[in-house]
């Protein structure tokens, strides 16, 4: 159980296009899903909390009209990189947390990531 | 402030035990999580402690003093493939507090 997959795993795009990453709970419904940002050899920076059905709670100095979260329903969120450019190549990983999953509500469990290289 | 410390980097032999150390202090706390995450991939859950005391699992281990802000991970009779970071975080307010993570490595 608490699977969470990630589409598309790697996507490589040209400068000032937008990419879309989803984020899917496979077997439970999702209470919130985050947006998580990594870099090689560096610590994960969360971006964004998604609820569903309400917008999204962006952290300090990410810029919400760029990178662009919709969270339609308890099993799907996305996350939208417009206007890309090679800086923000990087490791995107979403996660998801549960009321109803057994255990602590706090456990977030990640999807597989994607990777996006910007030309 | 918040603020989650463990070592940046241990090394360890195939087959002996490691503990990796995590510290932390927050404004919240609702437990004390492990991940693992191999290089390139994303994390992947593997404890929680709420209470204080030792939660076995496996060959995993992991131990929460909450009135020392201290937990470990305990790993016996490591394998080669144990090789990863292992990430050290607190849950407060429905979120994740993230320690930068302790590179493992193993040598045969």
């Amino acid at each position: 159980g608490a699977v969470v997959s990630q589409h598309p795993s790697r996507v490589i795009c040209k400068s000032g296009t937008s990419v879309k990453i989803e984020c899917r709970s496979l077997d439970f419904q999702a209470t919130t899903m985050f947006w998580y940002r990594q870099f090689p050899k560096q610590s994960l920076m969360l971006m964004a909390t998604s609820n569903e059905g309400s917008k999204a709670t962006y952290e300090q100095g990410v810029e919400k009209d760029k990178f662009l979260i919709n969270h339609a329903s308890l099993t799907l969120s996305t996350l939208t990189v417009t206007s890309a450019h090679p800086e923000d190549s990087s490791f995107y990983i979403c996660s998801a947390r549960s009321n109803t999953l057994a255990g602590s509500t706090d456990t977030q469990y990640f999807g597989p990531g994607t990777r996006l290289t910007v030309l | 402030g918040q603020n989650i410390d463990q070592p940046t980097e241990m090394t360890a032999t195939e087959g002996a035990i490691v503990q990796i150390n995590c510290t932390y202090q927050t404004s919240g706390f609702n437990g004390l999580f492990w991940y693992q995450q191999h290089a390139g991939e994303a994390p992947t859950f593997l404890s929680y402690n709420v209470l204080d005391g030792l939660e076995e699992k496996g060959r995993f281990s992991s131990f929460l003093s909450r009135s020392k802000g201290y937990s470990y991970l305990l790993l016996k009779e490591l394998q080669m493939k144990d090789s990863a970071s292992y990430l050290c975080a607190v849950g407060s307010n429905y979120q994740l507090i993230w320690g930068a993570g302790t590179k493992l490595i193993i040598k045969p």
